[in-house]
């Protein structure tokens, strides 16, 4: 059964800094591996979707990683902004459009 | 283009009530899962459906079901609710359904609060 982890579960820096979101996951056959942000009491907005076939997606400041083979992925922030604070929330599919989500990482970027 | 729609926004009911959450994805795709979503056990799945069809099915009692329409509407339903059905269901829809080959777009969810 696949289990996704996520760590830290919260986070809070100050604006400007670079910071890692860290994902692991427990079967290393995947589709693909999602990075989505959830705002409080909103859906999910999908951040980057990485195939497994890749091994890191960029969309702005934010650049995410994928290392099946350890079971690992890595979100990447660079110059955070207080608009960045958020929860993220990473998603592995196995199949038949069932993602597993972590439980996600609160981040607070304050000003 | 619209994006995904989940109706009502928010509801309240009582135990042993039922409930029907709907889902209307982006035009033209046709695979709809749902999510529940809670403060313990995080976003779990529910099911999927596809051409009216449940494809997928998760680890949650018979008194969650669905159904998808032709125009490929969906609806969940939950029966003799209890205090823990408490949740935000999220709704998300893709193309084909193609295992891995789409990204997934989630609605707003329905926020339901048992009594």
């Amino acid at each position: 059964k696949q289990e996704v982890t996520q760590i830290p579960a919260a986070l809070s820096v100050p604006e400007g800094e670079n910071l890692v979101l860290n994902c692991s996951f427990t079967d290393s056959a995947i589709y693909n591996l999602q990075w989505f942000r959830q705002d409080p009491g909103k859906g999910l907005t999908s951040l980057l979707l990485i195939q497994s076939s890749q091994r890191e997606q960029t969309s702005g400041r934010l650049n995410a990683s994928l290392d099946k083979s350890s079971g690992r992925s890595t979100l990447y922030i660079a110059a955070s902004q207080p608009g960045d604070s958020a929860t993220y929330l990473c998603a592995v599919d196995g199949g038949s459009e069932k993602l597993v989500f972590g439980k996600g990482t609160k981040l607070t970027v304050n000003p | 283009k619209a994006g995904v729609t989940q109706t009502p926004r928010y509801l309240i009911k009582t135990r042993g009530q039922q409930v029907t959450l709907s889902c209307s994805p982006i035009s033209g795709h046709r695979s709809v899962s749902w999510y529940q979503q809670t403060p313990g056990q995080g976003l779990q799945f529910l099911f999927e459906y596809f051409s009216e069809t449940q494809r997928n099915k998760g680890n949650f009692p018979g008194r969650f079901s669905g159904r998808q329409f032709s125009n490929s509407r969906s609806e969940m339903n939950v029966s003799t609710l209890e205090l823990g059905d408490s949740a935000l269901y999220l709704c998300a829809s893709s193309m084909d359904g193609i295992s891995g080959a789409n990204v997934l777009t989630f609605g707003a969810g329905s926020r339901l609060t048992v009594l």
